[in-house]
């Protein structure tokens, strides 16, 4: 079965340095999603992704964070600037048809530590 | 906006017993309800999914749930319970013209022997 794969798995950086997550959505796919775990807490969408710019942002997702589709594979999230409070677990998504009405395929997600 | 409640943080079920996870929503129009599960360190995986029709859909492992409008609820059960279905539970909702999906805090589901 498809799925989509993150990369790293855990990253670990510096408060104030740069960070840049890593997904391959599956492949036919259309929507590309970006959530993130704070530990304990609920999953909370941060941005959505649809030919090739943002369709919806939540009010988490400020200038320090930006999202890209280089090639005709990967979806990255960027981080600039990073700060304590960015670390948790985010997870990429991808769906078929617009995210709100249809089903959304996780990654195993990236565990982003700030010291 | 649409908002999910799982009233129960913990649920400790044994082995064999069946299961039911609350899920409550608030949506002023037709939700798309979805039950994800996520075992420790991994992903979020796709239970099962109501869009529409009949209120009584079914997943993958075993998993139903029920749509009740009236009580705006979509109830997770199984008949019997697995030690492998150990692992933390959401319930989440999407909607036509939103294209994010807004999950409820979780559920922890234990299974004693």
């Amino acid at each position: 079965e498809p799925e989509v794969t993150q990369t790293p798995s855990h990253q670990v950086t510096q408060m104030g340095q740069e960070v840049i997550l890593r997904c391959v959505p599956i492949s036919n796919h259309l929507y590309f999603y970006w959530y993130r775990q704070i530990l304990g807490q609920k999953v909370e969408f941060l941005v959505s992704f649809y030919n090739n710019e943002i369709s919806e942002k939540s009010e988490i997702f400020d200038d320090q964070f930006s999202v890209e589709r280089p090639d005709g594979s990967n979806f990255t999230l960027k981080i600039r600037s990073t700060k304590l409070e960015d670390s948790a677990m985010y997870f990429c998504a991808s769906s078929e048809g617009v995210g709100g009405t249809q089903p959304q395929h996780f990654g195993d997600g990236t565990r982003l530590s700030i010291l | 906006a649409q908002s999910v409640t799982q009233p129960d943080i913990h649920i400790t079920v044994s082995e064999g017993a069946s299961l039911e996870l609350r899920c409550n929503y608030s949506y002023g129009a037709t939700p798309y309800l979805f039950w994800y599960v996520q075992s420790p360190g991994q992903g979020l995986q796709l239970l099962l999914k109501y869009f529409s029709g009949d209120t009584l859909v079914q997943g993958i492992k075993g998993f139903e749930a029920e749509f009740k409008r009236s009580q705006s609820s979509f109830n997770l059960r199984k008949p019997s319970v697995h030690w492998s279905d150990a692992a933390e539970y959401f319930c989440a909702v999407g909607a036509t013209g939103f294209q994010k999906l807004v999950f409820g805090t979780g559920t922890r589901l234990l299974v004693s022997p």
